[in-house]
């Protein structure tokens, strides 16, 4: 199958900075990209809707401003949490659509996700 | 509203066969997926269903029926490393995937 790719694995920060997350198809170019949000023993929450060469779409509650998404080309996307606080801290997964097959059958595909811990 | 359900938890013993059911009513169909995640790990895909029917694929085939809303995981021959959590996923008319909480699997000797 296809590989999505997240950089970094792990980031541990101070209060008030900013984390850029990256998010990378290797193998096949998707136009749309999704980002995940996973709290602990929770199901995975879409934040955003990443289309490339255009603005993404975010789902209700979360904040545009603080979940900066930019899908410059066809095989990356990122996620930048601006003014990261400790309720921030959380399993970010970033996901990648393609579509295969004759019958272009759409299949996501998930990249290993992002921990994310500021203190 | 958009609702997928799936049970919470399930125990089975190695070497066994278990179904893992997920029942969905969404604003349109453009199928359903499995996935597999471990502890603390990204979730893996495992199938996709858009036709009725059972699709087998090793030691996991996935079953769907459309006009019941329905589809099931099966898990044939457990092995110790297929203790994880199975989501079931609908792509509703917008091509946005709905997320069901995912089915803890207990996977005993």
């Amino acid at each position: 199958g296809a590989v999505v790719s997240q950089h970094p694995s792990w980031v541990i920060c101070k209060s008030g900075t900013s984390v850029k997350i990256e998010c990378r198809s290797l193998d096949f170019q998707a136009t749309t990209m999704f980002w995940y949000r996973q709290f602990p023993k929770q199901s995975l929450m879409l934040m955003a809707t990443s289309n490339e060469g255009s603005k993404a779409t975010y789902e209700q509650g979360v904040e545009k401003d603080k979940f900066l998404i930019n899908h410059a080309s066809l095989t990356l996307s990122t996620l930048t949490v601006t003014s990261a606080h400790p309720e921030d801290s959380s399993f970010y997964i970033c996901s990648a659509r393609s579509l295969e097959g004759a019958g272009l059958q759409e299949t996501q595909y998930f990249g290993p996700g992002t921990r994310l811990l500021v203190l | 509203g958009q609702n997928i359900d799936q049970p919470t938890e399930m125990t089975a013993t190695e070497g066994a066969i278990v179904q893992i059911n997920c029942t969905y009513q969404t604003s349109g169909f453009n199928g359903l997926f499995w996935y597999q995640q471990h502890a603390g790990e990204a979730p893996t895909f495992l199938s996709y269903n858009v036709l009725d029917g059972l699709e087998e694929k090793g030691r996991f085939s996935s079953f769907l029926s459309r006009s019941k809303g329905y589809s099931y995981l099966l898990l044939k021959e457990l092995q110790m490393k297929d203790s994880a959590s199975y989501l079931c996923a609908v792509l509703d008319s917008n091509y946005q995937l709905i997320w069901g909480a995912g089915t803890k699997l207990i996977i005993k000797p």
